[in-house]
């Protein structure tokens, strides 16, 4: 079975810094691509970033463009999000996701949520 | 950008009956489609991809079809789990856009 379980997500405030992580179990997690999809409370879902399996390429949007990047450390099955210059904007609870580059994303962690204030 | 647009935004059905929500891409996305449910305070779940196809476990009271520009999810008659906000995906272009969702509520 599928697990992905976020962590690092927090309080902080306008302009600071983050690293949220995913670890992964039940899959050949170098194997797959995997995104962050990021929703504000009560909102729809936005699409953050995705990783190659081997993580040779990212694809970002471009709200986040500059200031968030993705990274994955395989041999820890752990994907992670490291996010700078953090806007009140970037509120919202972050999904870890499997997939984002055929199929849609099949497995979702329970997020992590991230609130940018002072 | 690849704008999805779900309509209705709301839909109010009686359980046991049939739900049709519609999905609208301002441009070809060919098949590559994503039907996502989430319930309240869950993590989406996805229902269907490549327009068509049930993902691993899912009911077969959930259908999709569409291709190109326009794009369904049926259920065929709905139980009390099948209240929830749909959402549709679009993979086909950089970057992956969703639909603004639909509430399925019990009327």
């Amino acid at each position: 079975e599928v697990q992905l379980l976020e962590s690092g997500g927090g309080l902080v405030q306008p302009g600071g810094s983050l690293r949220l992580s995913c670890a992964a179990s039940g899959l050949t997690f170098k194997n797959y691509a995997m995104s962050w999809v990021r929703q504000v409370p009560g909102k729809g879902l936005e699409w953050v970033s995705t990783i190659t399996g081997g993580g040779g390429s990212t694809f970002d949007a471009d709200s986040v463009k500059g200031r968030f990047t993705s990274s994955r450390d395989n041999s820890r099955d752990t994907l992670y999000l490291q996010m700078d210059n953090l806007r009140p904007e970037d509120t919202a609870v972050y999904f870890c996701s499997k997939g984002g580059w055929l199929r849609g994303f099949d497995f979702w962690g329970q997020g992590t949520l991230v609130t940018v204030s002072s | 950008d690849i704008e999805m647009k779900q309509s209705p935004a709301t839909l109010s059905v009686s359980p046991g009956e049939r739900a049709t929500l519609s999905c609208r891409a301002s441009q070809s996305v060919s098949s590559n489609l994503a039907w996502y449910q989430q319930r309240p305070g869950q993590a989406p779940r996805l229902l269907i991809y490549d327009a068509s196809t049930r993902a691993t476990g899912i009911p077969a009271n959930f259908s999709g079809s569409g291709s190109g520009t326009e794009f369904t999810l049926t259920i065929s008659s709905l139980q009390s789990e099948d209240f929830a906000v749909y959402y549709c995906q679009q993979y086909n272009n950089w970057p992956r856009t969703f639909g603004q969702g639909t509430k399925v509520e019990i009327k």
